[in-house]
């Protein structure tokens, strides 16, 4: 129940695509909802958050959509550019501080 | 700003030595996060700290794993003995309250030979 299963493993999107990523969970008790870039040789950094009270957030061509009945969240990359190639994170915490990480994605983008 | 600052940044020692990573956290960020980083089980969470004392533990997967927080501005993350299967990459992290983002350092790759 502390699991959060992230999809697919690994995309291929050509430059001016759009890269969707998908997370779900079964935990009703989480309440937040960040989404972390890692680079190969960096850590991971955050991109983007949501929490449940909202159904969607946009920052630039980052957006999360929340589907709080679903227990899905997604991540979509609008205008995909192959400097967003990296390797894509979901997580959810329940505000006990833990984040439950899922496996990741590793995202291609073709120039 | 200084992020989050941890070394070494890469350690190759031999089974059974001692390894110490060491970390920084952010200024004014009373939270501290030890992860391991693994193909076969991705970002772990090992152990966390709120004003340098351990609140959750779970995580740490054997007694050959300590760490510690001497005060606001350092930690440590000890294996002895260590063994190969510890090889991974050791990521701190630091955050300043409740579901606040957490802010990763760019890890410690650790070989274990």
């Amino acid at each position: 129940q502390q699991q959060v299963k992230q999809s697919p493993q690994s995309l291929i999107v050509q430059k001016g695509g759009i890269s969707i990523i998908n997370c779900a969970y079964e935990n009703t008790a989480f309440d937040y909802f960040p989404w972390y870039q890692q680079f190969p040789g960096k850590g991971p950094a955050l991109l983007i958050a949501i929490r449940p009270d909202v159904s969607e957030k946009k920052e630039g061509r980052f957006t999360i959509s929340f589907n709080k009945s679903a227990k899905q969240f997604s991540l979509h990359i609008m205008d995909s550019q192959p400097g967003d190639s990296a390797t894509y994170f979901c997580a959810a915490s329940t505000g006990t501080y833990k984040y439950i990480f899922g496996t990741g994605t590793r995202l291609k983008v073709l120039a | 700003d200084a992020g989050v600052i941890q070394s070494p940044r890469h350690e190759v020692t031999e089974m059974g030595q001692e390894v110490t990573l060491r970390c920084k956290p952010i200024s004014g960020h009373d939270y501290l996060f030890w992860y391991r980083q693994t193909m076969m089980r991705g970002l772990e969470l090992l152990i966390y700290f709120n004003n340098n004392v351990p609140i959750d533990d779970s995580g740490m997967p054997e007694d050959r794993f300590s760490a510690k927080m001497p005060n606001a501005s350092f930690s440590t993350l000890k294996i002895q003995p260590s063994e190969p299967r510890d090889s991974a990459v050791y990521f701190c992290a630091s955050s300043w309250g409740a579901n606040q983002p957490q802010h990763f350092g760019d890890g410690t790759r650790l070989s274990i030979l």
